[in-house]
C-alpha cells in the first residue's frame, strides 16, 4: 500500500539557517503530495501541495518539489525564524481505486533558536 | 476559509464513560475524518465518512463508533472509555478530488483517568 517516510526529529537549526526536511513516498499511479505544519496546541495546517509531478508548491517562503523520479517531496526553506518552531508532516493521497486515503507521515520536529 | 470546529479542547472523563466529540465544518465538503495522534505514532485514521449516513472504517477503529445524520457534522463516539485512549482527536473535512487537501480543526486532547 501506499506509505510516506520523512526524516526523524527534532531538527534543532538557528535563526537565518537553512532547512531541509526529508520525504520519500510509496504509491501507485500519481498520488497529490502535502505538507502540513502543526504549531504547539493546534491542529494541522495545510502549508503547501504539489499534485503532479515536477510542480512545486511554495508558501511562507517554504518549498516542495514533486520528484516522481526519486519519490521524493522534501520541505526546504533558505531562513529559518524562530516562528517556523512546529511539526511537519509530509502526506499523500492516492490517485487510484483504493488509495483515497490520506497517508502521513510521523512528523519531524523543528526548534529554531535565536 | 473552511473553518472545521471541535465542540471541546480538553476533556476529562472517566474509565467506563460513554463520550461524544463533536465536530463540525461550515464549508459542504462531502469527506470528513477522524483521526488520533499519538507521541512517536502520527497520526492514525480512525473512522472517515464520504457522505451523509455513510462511514468506512480506518486504520483503528476498535473501540469507537462515529455518526454522521447531517453532512456539516461528524460525531466520534467512544462507548467505553479506556485508559489507552487518551490522545489527541483530530477532525477534518476535504471535498472529494484527489488534488484536494485536508482541513484540520484544533483538536480535543482527551484524558481518560
Amino acid at each position: 500500500g501506499n506509505s510516506v517516510t520523512q526524516m526523524e526529529g527534532p531538527v534543532t537549526l538557528s535563526e537565518e539557517a537553512f532547512l531541509t526536511i526529508n520525504c520519500t513516498y510509496t504509491a501507485t499511479g500519481y498520488p497529490s503530495l502535502f505538507w502540513y505544519v502543526q504549531y504547539p496546541g493546534e491542529g494541522l495546517q495545510l502549508l503547501l501541495k504539489a499534485t503532479k509531478a515536477d510542480d512545486k508548491g511554495s508558501n511562507k517562503g517554504f518549498e516542495a518539489t514533486y520528484r516522481k523520479e526519486t519519490t521524493s517531496f522534501h520541505l526546504e526553506k533558505g531562513s529559518v525564524q524562530v516562528s517556523d518552531s512546529a511539526v511537519y508532516f509530509c502526506a499523500l493521497r492516492g490517485s487510484t481505486s483504493g488509495t483515497y486515503k490520506y497517508i502521513f507521515g510521523t512528523g519531524t520536529r523543528l526548534k529554531v533558536l535565536a | 476559509d473552511v473553518k472545521v470546529t471541535q465542540s471541546s479542547r480538553y476533556l476529562v472523563k472517566r474509565t467506563g464513560e460513554k463520550v461524544f466529540l463533536e465536530c463540525v465544518q461550515d464549508m459542504d465538503h462531502e469527506n470528513m475524518f477522524w483521526y488520533r495522534q499519538d507521541p512517536g505514532l502520527g497520526l492514525r485514521l480512525i473512522y472517515f465518512s464520504y457522505d451523509v449516513k455513510m462511514k468506512e472504517k480506518g486504520d483503528i477503529p476498535e473501540g469507537y463508533s462515529v455518526s454522521r445524520e447531517k453532512k456539516e457534522r461528524f460525531s466520534l463516539i467512544l462507548e467505553s472509555a479506556s485508559t489507552n485512549q487518551t490522545s489527541m482527536y483530530l477532525c477534518a473535512s476535504s471535498s472529494p478530488g484527489r488534488n484536494s487537501p485536508l482541513h484540520f480543526g484544533n483538536g480535543t486532547r482527551l484524558t481518560v483517568t
